[in-house]
């Protein structure tokens, strides 16, 4: 069964840091493209970041240059390491497998259950 | 950048129903489009990709179709369960970026 656990939001002050975690079992994360999504409470989705099979990342213009993608293969986990947070970024994070049809098509088909990041002084 | 646009914001049917949801996309995404299901305190699910291809799980009574610029999700006979936001979704290859909808809420009339 394919799962994906969240872990690490919490309460942080603007400009601070912090590391989100997303461990999967059931695939294997890194033969897949791995997205974050986030919303913000009451809001709509927001892509963040992908990191695909072969390592290259890539993210919203929003969060370029703070956040940073990556994965542990020995440990089959995701990151989010979220750098100068500001209040915009207060959301729920979501990892979320990214899957490629041959035909070109890309879609979110597993998600977690989503971790909390609230940025307030 | 392409926007992507949901048309109802809140649509108000009544179980065994029908539901028309429709987006709309800035330019042609081809049928690199997906739609979720999302109910209060819980992730998105996948519902529909490729603009009409079901997900594994999903009822027969969830359909999608367009291409290009216009998508359109149908529930056939709504139940009970079905009233939640939804949400289409796009994919562009380079850069590669994903945009949302903003969503349409699906509520009980």
């Amino acid at each position: 069964e394919v799962q994906l656990v969240e872990s690490g939001g919490g309460l942080v002050q603007p400009g601070g840091s912090l590391r989100l975690s997303c461990a999967a079992s059931g695939f294997t994360v890194s033969s897949n493209y791995m997205s974050w999504v986030r919303q913000a409470p009451g809001k709509g989705l927001e892509w963040v970041s992908v990191i695909y099979s072969g390592g290259s990342t890539y993210y919203a213009d929003s969060v370029k240059g703070r956040f940073t993608i990556s994965r542990d293969n020995s440990k089959n986990t995701l990151y989010l390491q979220m750098n100068s947070l500001r209040a915009e970024d207060t959301a729920v994070y979501y990892c979320a497998r990214d899957y490629r049809t041959y035909g070109g098509n890309s879609f979110f088909d597993y998600w977690g259950q989503g971790t909390l990041v609230t940025v307030s002084s | 950048e392409i926007v992507m646009t949901q048309s109802p914001a809140t649509l108000s049917v009544s179980p065994g129903e029908r539901a028309t949801l429709s987006c709309r996309a800035s330019q042609s995404v081809s049928s690199n489009l997906a739609w979720y299901q999302q109910k209060p305190g819980q992730a998105p699910r996948l519902l529909i990709y490729g603009a009409s291809t079901r997900a594994t799980g999903i009822p027969a009574r969830f359909s999608g179709s367009g291409s290009g610029t216009e998508f359109t999700l149908t529930i056939s006979s709504l139940q009970s369960e079905d009233f939640a936001v939804y949400y289409c979704q796009q994919y562009n290859n380079w850069p590669p970026t994903y945009t949302f909808g903003q969503g349409t809420k699906l509520e009980i009339k």
